[in-house]
């Protein structure tokens, strides 16, 4: 059973087209999370929702948005992708401060 | 800001031996401190965690040791198989009940490879 899911699986974009990935969950779970993770690196935080609230990384750049418009969806969306936001995008969701559950991811690349 | 430190970067086990990867943190308000497992190319997925008031877990062949006072915990997978071979990454995080989420913060990972 599916528990967070990602889609696109594979996304490619050209330099500077706007993109959005997206994350669903059937856990019910409040809060949701945004990680970065490029090759042979850990995951790198973005953002997350805490139920409706946005918590952005002081380091993440402002092309990075998110949306969520549900308990059960969110949305990432980069505004004008440059060479270095080729990456692999992690949904995870938790409740509360129990364990996170990563979805399968997004793998980005761009031309 | 937390800082996790993971040694080390690469391990190579036979079969049935014992692998230990090691972590130490910088923050001693961290509270707990997951592994996870990642294949090339798959999610990351949790294999163990502890929390701190807790000094040892175990999970059939996997175990986790925390020590608070040194500020390092450790993952140990006794009779390794060839299907452990995976990227393993520690976290630490001192989630708050009044900001009610864990901010992870990842080491830099421990690739394992277990050979037939």
């Amino acid at each position: 059973d599916a528990m967070v899911i990602q889609n696109p699986r594979y996304q490619v974009t050209q330099f500077g087209k706007p993109v959005t990935l997206s994350c669903s969950q059937t856990l019910n779970h409040n809060v949701m999370y945004w990680y970065q993770q490029k090759s042979s690196q850990a995951p790198k935080l973005l953002f997350h929702y805490y139920d409706k609230d946005f918590n952005n990384e002081a380091d993440t750049p402002d092309n990075f948005q998110s949306r969520r418009p549900n308990t059960s969806f969110c949305f990432l969306d980069i505004r004008s992708p440059g060479l270095g936001d080729a990456a692999m995008y992690l949904c995870a969701t938790s409740r509360d401060l129990d364990t996170q559950y990563f979805g399968p991811g997004t793998r980005l690349t761009v031309l | 800001g937390e800082n996790v430190e993971q040694h080390p970067s690469t391990l190579s086990v036979q079969e049935g031996d014992s692998a230990v990867i090691k972590c130490t943190y910088s923050d001693s308000a961290s509270n707990y401190f997951p592994w996870y497992k990642q294949e090339l190319g798959k999610r990351p997925q949790l294999i163990i965690d502890i929390r701190s008031n807790v000094g040892e877990k175990k999970d059939q062949r996997i175990a986790v040791t925390l020590n608070k006072t040194a500020k390092h915990f450790s993952l140990h997978i006794t009779e390794t198989q060839p299907e452990d071979s995976a990227v393993y990454f520690c976290a630490a995080s001192k989630g708050a009940l009044n900001t009610g989420f864990q901010k992870l913060v990842f080491g830099t990972g421990t690739r394992l490879l277990v050979s037939p």
